[in-house]
């Protein structure tokens, strides 16, 4: 089955700066990329996605890119805001029929003012 | 569109009870899951279903029934708690593999 590594577990910056947060993922067949963002206590909301026919996307403040052949996918966030701080979850599936998303376990963003 | 709604918000259980966690949703998709979310440990999948009739099981399904006889409800039952049980719980439906997460439930089994 497919296995996605999540780095770093935790990032502190400081407001203004750029945050990156790396994901590797083991299944070739996956082609659908999401990132969730979860503030203390809520439920994990998507921020991003991407698929597996382009290597970037960008929405605002955020991207996310993707290498195929080297099998990994990076959240970018510029002029970080306190209000970005909360739990980044990557994840991973295939858009093929019904494929179940599998998640990285996490980085904390910790956006100091 | 109340969108996927979870109940109860919290609940604490003896070991060796029984409960059934409520999940519903009025999007009218077809595929469900639940995850349990630990600390260090992201969102683990224990069952989904594509579809009313249809279920299966995910990474951590031991300890764990489901069912699905309607499109719209996706309960998940305890069958004797355990402490390691003890977690958050997240349902989910799915539309083009994009999930909506419920609000989730907190559970505490002493």
């Amino acid at each position: 089955g497919e296995n996605v590594e999540q780095h770093p577990s935790t990032l502190s910056v400081q407001e203004g700066d750029s945050a990156v947060i790396k994901c590797t993922y083991s299944d070739s067949a996956s082609n659908y990329f999401p990132w969730y963002k979860q503030e203390l206590g809520k439920r994990p909301q998507l921020i991003i996605d991407i698929r597996s026919n382009v290597g970037e996307k960008k929405d605002q403040r955020i991207a996310v890119t993707l290498n195929k052949t080297a099998k990994h996918f990076s959240l970018h966030i510029t002029e970080t805001q306190p209000e970005d701080s909360a739990v980044y979850f990557c994840a991973a599936t295939s858009l093929s029929g019904y494929s179940t998303l599998t998640f990285g376990k996490g980085t904390m963003l910790l956006v100091s003012p | 569109n109340a969108g996927v709604t979870q109940t109860p918000k919290f609940q604490v259980l003896k070991t060796g009870q029984s409960m059934t966690l409520q999940c519903a949703q009025d999007m009218n998709h077809e595929y469900m899951s639940w995850y349990r979310q630990d600390p260090g440990m992201g969102l683990r999948l224990i069952h989904y279903s594509v579809g009313a009739g249809i279920t299966d099981q995910g990474e951590v399904p031991n300890g764990y029934n489901v069912s699905r006889s309607t499109t719209e409800d996706f309960p998940l039952r305890l069958l004797s708690a355990a402490p390691s049980q003890t977690s958050v719980y997240f349902c989910a439906s799915s539309y083009f593999n994009e999930q909506f997460f419920g609000p989730g439930t907190r559970l505490t089994v002493l």
